[in-house]
Protein backbone atom coordinates (compact mmCIF):
# COMPACT_ATOMS: atom_id res chain seq x y z
CA UNK A 1 0.00 0.00 0.00
CA UNK A 2 0.70 3.50 -0.08
CA UNK A 3 2.14 5.56 2.35
CA UNK A 4 4.24 8.27 2.76
CA UNK A 5 5.94 10.48 6.17
CA UNK A 6 7.24 13.73 6.29
CA UNK A 7 10.63 14.40 8.49
CA UNK A 8 12.45 17.54 9.62
CA UNK A 9 13.00 19.84 12.40
CA UNK A 10 10.14 20.85 14.54
CA UNK A 11 11.45 24.05 15.20
CA UNK A 12 13.17 26.78 12.96
CA UNK A 13 14.35 30.31 13.63
CA UNK A 14 13.53 33.32 11.32
CA UNK A 15 15.27 34.07 8.40
CA UNK A 16 16.75 30.35 8.46
CA UNK A 17 15.72 27.58 5.71
CA UNK A 18 13.82 24.51 6.51
CA UNK A 19 13.85 21.86 5.31
CA UNK A 20 11.39 18.73 4.88
CA UNK A 21 12.07 15.20 4.09
CA UNK A 22 8.85 13.13 2.65
CA UNK A 23 9.96 9.44 2.48
CA UNK A 24 7.14 6.97 0.78
CA UNK A 25 6.68 3.36 0.08
CA UNK A 26 3.87 1.69 -2.09
CA UNK A 27 5.17 3.77 -5.51
CA UNK A 28 7.74 4.64 -7.16
CA UNK A 29 8.63 8.38 -8.43
CA UNK A 30 9.77 7.22 -12.14
CA UNK A 31 6.75 5.73 -13.06
CA UNK A 32 4.72 7.98 -15.82
CA UNK A 33 2.41 10.64 -14.20
CA UNK A 34 3.42 9.96 -10.97
CA UNK A 35 4.15 12.98 -8.73
CA UNK A 36 4.66 14.32 -4.65
CA UNK A 37 3.47 17.37 -3.49
CA UNK A 38 3.15 19.41 -0.57
CA UNK A 39 0.95 21.35 1.09
CA UNK A 40 0.86 23.32 4.30
CA UNK A 41 -2.14 24.17 7.11
CA UNK A 42 -1.41 26.82 9.52
CA UNK A 43 -3.10 25.75 13.41
CA UNK A 44 -6.83 26.40 12.67
CA UNK A 45 -6.47 27.62 9.27
CA UNK A 46 -6.90 26.00 5.59
CA UNK A 47 -4.95 24.08 3.41
CA UNK A 48 -2.61 25.51 1.07
CA UNK A 49 -0.72 24.25 -2.06
CA UNK A 50 3.15 24.65 -1.99
CA UNK A 51 4.82 22.43 -4.57
CA UNK A 52 4.79 19.23 -6.60
CA UNK A 53 7.35 17.07 -8.30
CA UNK A 54 6.89 14.39 -11.09
CA UNK A 55 8.05 11.80 -12.05
CA UNK A 56 9.71 13.54 -15.26
CA UNK A 57 11.40 16.19 -12.52
CA UNK A 58 8.62 18.88 -14.31
CA UNK A 59 8.50 21.12 -10.96
CA UNK A 60 5.47 23.28 -10.19
CA UNK A 61 5.05 25.69 -7.37
CA UNK A 62 2.76 28.41 -6.14
CA UNK A 63 3.30 31.49 -7.29
CA UNK A 64 3.49 33.57 -3.98
CA UNK A 65 5.80 31.41 -2.37
CA UNK A 66 8.10 30.29 -5.39
CA UNK A 67 10.78 32.61 -5.17
CA UNK A 68 11.31 30.70 -1.55
CA UNK A 69 10.49 26.73 -2.54
CA UNK A 70 12.38 24.61 -4.12
CA UNK A 71 11.51 20.42 -4.47
CA UNK A 72 13.69 18.02 -5.39
CA UNK A 73 13.34 14.20 -5.98
CA UNK A 74 15.89 11.03 -4.80
CA UNK A 75 14.16 8.06 -6.90
CA UNK A 76 16.90 5.80 -5.59
CA UNK A 77 16.19 6.59 -1.87
CA UNK A 78 12.00 7.20 -2.15
CA UNK A 79 12.27 11.00 -1.25
CA UNK A 80 10.97 14.29 -2.23
CA UNK A 81 12.96 17.15 -0.13
CA UNK A 82 11.39 20.73 0.10
CA UNK A 83 13.15 23.30 1.36
CA UNK A 84 11.71 26.80 2.21
CA UNK A 85 14.17 29.77 2.71
CA UNK A 86 13.63 32.78 5.13
CA UNK A 87 11.26 31.35 7.11
CA UNK A 88 9.02 33.64 9.48
CA UNK A 89 6.84 33.19 12.21
CA UNK A 90 3.86 33.31 9.67
CA UNK A 91 5.32 29.86 8.36
CA UNK A 92 4.29 28.01 11.45
CA UNK A 93 2.14 25.22 9.92
CA UNK A 94 1.84 21.35 9.63
CA UNK A 95 3.26 20.40 6.43
CA UNK A 96 1.86 17.53 4.64
CA UNK A 97 3.16 15.58 2.02
CA UNK A 98 0.62 13.49 -0.75
CA UNK A 99 0.99 11.49 -3.47
CA UNK A 100 0.13 13.15 -7.21
CA UNK A 101 -1.80 16.24 -7.89
CA UNK A 102 -4.92 14.02 -6.80
CA UNK A 103 -4.17 13.73 -3.12
CA UNK A 104 -4.85 10.43 -2.95
CA UNK A 105 -2.81 9.72 -0.28
CA UNK A 106 -1.32 11.90 3.17
CA UNK A 107 1.10 11.82 5.39
CA UNK A 108 0.55 12.38 8.70
CA UNK A 109 1.89 16.13 8.72
CA UNK A 110 5.21 17.81 10.63
CA UNK A 111 4.54 20.52 13.02
CA UNK A 112 7.11 23.12 12.20
CA UNK A 113 6.87 26.43 14.65
CA UNK A 114 8.78 28.94 13.64
CA UNK A 115 10.53 31.23 16.60
CA UNK A 116 13.29 32.87 18.32
CA UNK B 1 -5.37 31.47 -9.91
CA UNK B 2 -8.57 29.49 -9.71
CA UNK B 3 -10.49 30.84 -6.34
CA UNK B 4 -12.74 27.79 -4.91
CA UNK B 5 -15.59 29.38 -2.48
CA UNK B 6 -17.21 27.18 -0.41
CA UNK B 7 -20.58 27.12 1.00
CA UNK B 8 -21.57 27.22 4.21
CA UNK B 9 -18.55 27.57 6.68
CA UNK B 10 -20.20 26.18 9.00
CA UNK B 11 -23.00 22.69 8.82
CA UNK B 12 -24.76 21.96 12.17
CA UNK B 13 -26.39 18.57 11.48
CA UNK B 14 -28.62 16.25 13.33
CA UNK B 15 -27.19 12.49 12.83
CA UNK B 16 -29.11 10.80 10.32
CA UNK B 17 -29.48 14.09 8.58
CA UNK B 18 -28.58 14.48 5.40
CA UNK B 19 -25.84 17.56 4.64
CA UNK B 20 -24.90 19.23 1.51
CA UNK B 21 -21.62 21.79 0.99
CA UNK B 22 -21.26 23.73 -1.56
CA UNK B 23 -18.06 24.69 -3.60
CA UNK B 24 -17.97 27.35 -6.64
CA UNK B 25 -14.97 27.94 -9.01
CA UNK B 26 -13.93 31.32 -10.16
CA UNK B 27 -13.47 29.60 -13.75
CA UNK B 28 -14.27 26.66 -15.16
CA UNK B 29 -12.53 23.72 -14.13
CA UNK B 30 -12.92 21.51 -17.40
CA UNK B 31 -9.41 20.85 -18.63
CA UNK B 32 -7.93 20.44 -21.95
CA UNK B 33 -8.59 16.36 -21.48
CA UNK B 34 -12.03 16.78 -20.77
CA UNK B 35 -11.44 15.95 -17.43
CA UNK B 36 -12.37 17.92 -14.44
CA UNK B 37 -10.16 17.99 -11.53
CA UNK B 38 -12.23 18.62 -8.51
CA UNK B 39 -11.65 17.27 -5.95
CA UNK B 40 -13.55 16.91 -1.66
CA UNK B 41 -11.25 15.84 1.03
CA UNK B 42 -12.31 15.37 4.43
CA UNK B 43 -10.44 16.19 7.74
CA UNK B 44 -11.18 15.11 11.17
CA UNK B 45 -9.82 16.77 13.98
CA UNK B 46 -6.10 15.70 14.53
CA UNK B 47 -6.07 14.01 11.52
CA UNK B 48 -4.80 14.68 8.06
CA UNK B 49 -6.67 15.22 5.31
CA UNK B 50 -8.48 12.16 3.35
CA UNK B 51 -9.67 11.82 -0.75
CA UNK B 52 -13.12 11.51 -0.48
CA UNK B 53 -14.36 12.59 -4.23
CA UNK B 54 -12.45 12.86 -7.33
CA UNK B 55 -13.38 14.28 -10.69
CA UNK B 56 -16.55 15.53 -9.28
CA UNK B 57 -18.41 12.39 -8.63
CA UNK B 58 -15.80 9.19 -8.18
CA UNK B 59 -15.58 8.02 -4.26
CA UNK B 60 -12.27 6.72 -3.55
CA UNK B 61 -11.34 3.58 -2.34
CA UNK B 62 -12.99 2.41 0.99
CA UNK B 63 -15.21 5.84 1.06
CA UNK B 64 -18.73 4.91 2.22
CA UNK B 65 -21.64 5.68 -0.29
CA UNK B 66 -23.44 7.23 1.39
CA UNK B 67 -20.87 10.24 0.61
CA UNK B 68 -21.54 11.72 -3.17
CA UNK B 69 -20.30 14.34 -5.68
CA UNK B 70 -22.18 16.36 -8.39
CA UNK B 71 -21.80 19.30 -11.00
CA UNK B 72 -20.08 20.90 -13.47
CA UNK B 73 -18.32 23.86 -14.88
CA UNK B 74 -18.12 25.77 -11.92
CA UNK B 75 -20.50 24.75 -9.25
CA UNK B 76 -20.16 21.61 -7.77
CA UNK B 77 -21.59 19.76 -4.62
CA UNK B 78 -20.39 16.92 -2.12
CA UNK B 79 -23.95 15.53 0.18
CA UNK B 80 -23.80 13.12 2.26
CA UNK B 81 -26.94 10.84 2.20
CA UNK B 82 -27.34 10.05 6.32
CA UNK B 83 -24.85 12.24 8.71
CA UNK B 84 -23.14 9.93 11.58
CA UNK B 85 -21.03 10.80 14.43
CA UNK B 86 -17.76 9.68 12.08
CA UNK B 87 -18.06 12.80 9.58
CA UNK B 88 -17.69 15.59 12.23
CA UNK B 89 -14.82 17.25 10.27
CA UNK B 90 -13.85 19.75 8.07
CA UNK B 91 -14.28 19.24 4.24
CA UNK B 92 -12.28 21.24 1.47
CA UNK B 93 -12.81 21.08 -2.10
CA UNK B 94 -9.80 21.58 -4.46
CA UNK B 95 -9.01 21.81 -7.65
CA UNK B 96 -5.87 20.76 -9.71
CA UNK B 97 -7.51 21.26 -13.53
CA UNK B 98 -4.99 24.62 -13.64
CA UNK B 99 -1.79 25.31 -11.34
CA UNK B 100 -1.54 26.63 -9.09
CA UNK B 101 -3.83 24.24 -7.01
CA UNK B 102 -6.13 25.81 -4.61
CA UNK B 103 -8.57 24.70 -1.76
CA UNK B 104 -11.63 25.87 -0.44
CA UNK B 105 -11.77 27.47 2.86
CA UNK B 106 -13.18 24.73 4.37
CA UNK B 107 -16.77 23.57 5.89
CA UNK B 108 -17.04 22.03 9.62
CA UNK B 109 -19.50 19.89 10.04
CA UNK B 110 -20.50 19.65 13.52
CA UNK B 111 -23.57 17.48 15.40
CA UNK B 112 -26.43 19.28 16.53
Amino acid sequence: QITLKESGPTLVKPTQTLTLTCTFSGFSLSTSGVGVGWIRQPPGKALEWLALIYWDDDKRYSPSLKSRLTITKDTSKNQVVLTMTNMDPVDTATYYCAHSAGFDYWGQGTLVTVSS
Amino acid sequence: DIVMTQTPLSSPVTLGQPASISCRSSQSLVHSDGNTYLSWLQQRPGQPPRLLIYKISNRFSGVPDRFSGSGAGTDFTLKISRVEAEDVGVYYCTQATQFPITFGQGTRLEIK
